[in-house]
């Protein structure tokens, strides 16, 4: 069971808007700004896409956001692609004293 | 560009050792903190440990506090894992990451295979 609650999986047609979520507790992600989304294609190690609830680093697309509203926080990707189609993971810093980073189980985004 | 290379992985028995190794280059290695993740097969991320810049504190989660030890060589631009009473359940794909400013990893290794395994 992992720390942080995503949708197993999410799926849109090209073109398309989707958005996975990612709940948490006001001990990581309602507490912090340091919400971060990883894309992972499969066999491939994952990728930054979003940090600090809503920043992209350089290079990726403008189409993926980041937002954040109480312990839940969001990944929308807009004009849906299929090399858009992965695994997606949220992360938080947390206060846990059982951790220090905490991950989610991670989205499966299927592009139709 | 940032790289990141492990290395050490491979098949171990139960209570066995093994050491990992994450050779870093493209960025000023001494200056930042890294992490070691690690992914089950066909399951999510988990995080493991983090080592501070200059290895002054080290962080581990509970699945391997005791276990696992997390340890850097600033002059050899590398960071290692040592794996001791390997178990069934630390098997998994384990990758390094790099640090920023104890917030997200913003950049990964390709991962290296451990298997625990009689």
């Amino acid at each position: 069971q992992s720390a942080l609650t995503q949708p197993a999986s999410v799926s849109g047609s090209p073109g398309q808007s989707i958005t996975i979520s990612c709940t948490g507790t006001s001990s990581d992600v309602g507490g912090y700004n340091y919400v971060s989304w990883y894309q992972q294609h499969p066999g491939k190690a994952p990728k930054l896409m979003i940090y600090d609830v809503s920043n992209r680093p350089s290079g990726v697309s403008n189409r993926f956001s980041g937002s954040k509203s109480g312990n839940t926080a969001s990944l929308t990707i807009s004009g849906l692609q299929a090399e858009d189609e992965a695994d997606y993971y949220c992360s938080s810093y947390t206060s846990s004293s059982t951790l220090n980073w905490v991950f989610g189980g991670g989205t499966k985004l299927t592009v139709l | 560009q940032v790289q990141l290379v492990e290395s050490g992985g491979g098949v171990v028995q139960p209570g066995g050792s093994l050491r990992l190794s994450c050779a870093a280059s493209g960025f000023t290695f001494s200056s930042y903190g890294m992490h070691w993740v690690r992914q089950a097969p066909g399951k999510g991320l988990e995080w493991v440990a983090f080592i501070r810049y200059d290895g002054s504190n080290k962080y581990y989660a509970d699945s391997v506090k005791g276990r696992f030890t997390i340890s850097r060589d600033n002059s050899k631009n590398t960071l290692y894992l040592q794996m001791n009473s390997l178990r069934a359940e630390d098997t998994a794909v384990y990758y390094c990451a790099k640090d920023a400013r104890m917030d997200y990893f913003d950049y990964w290794g390709q991962g290296t295979l451990v298997t625990v395994s009689s």
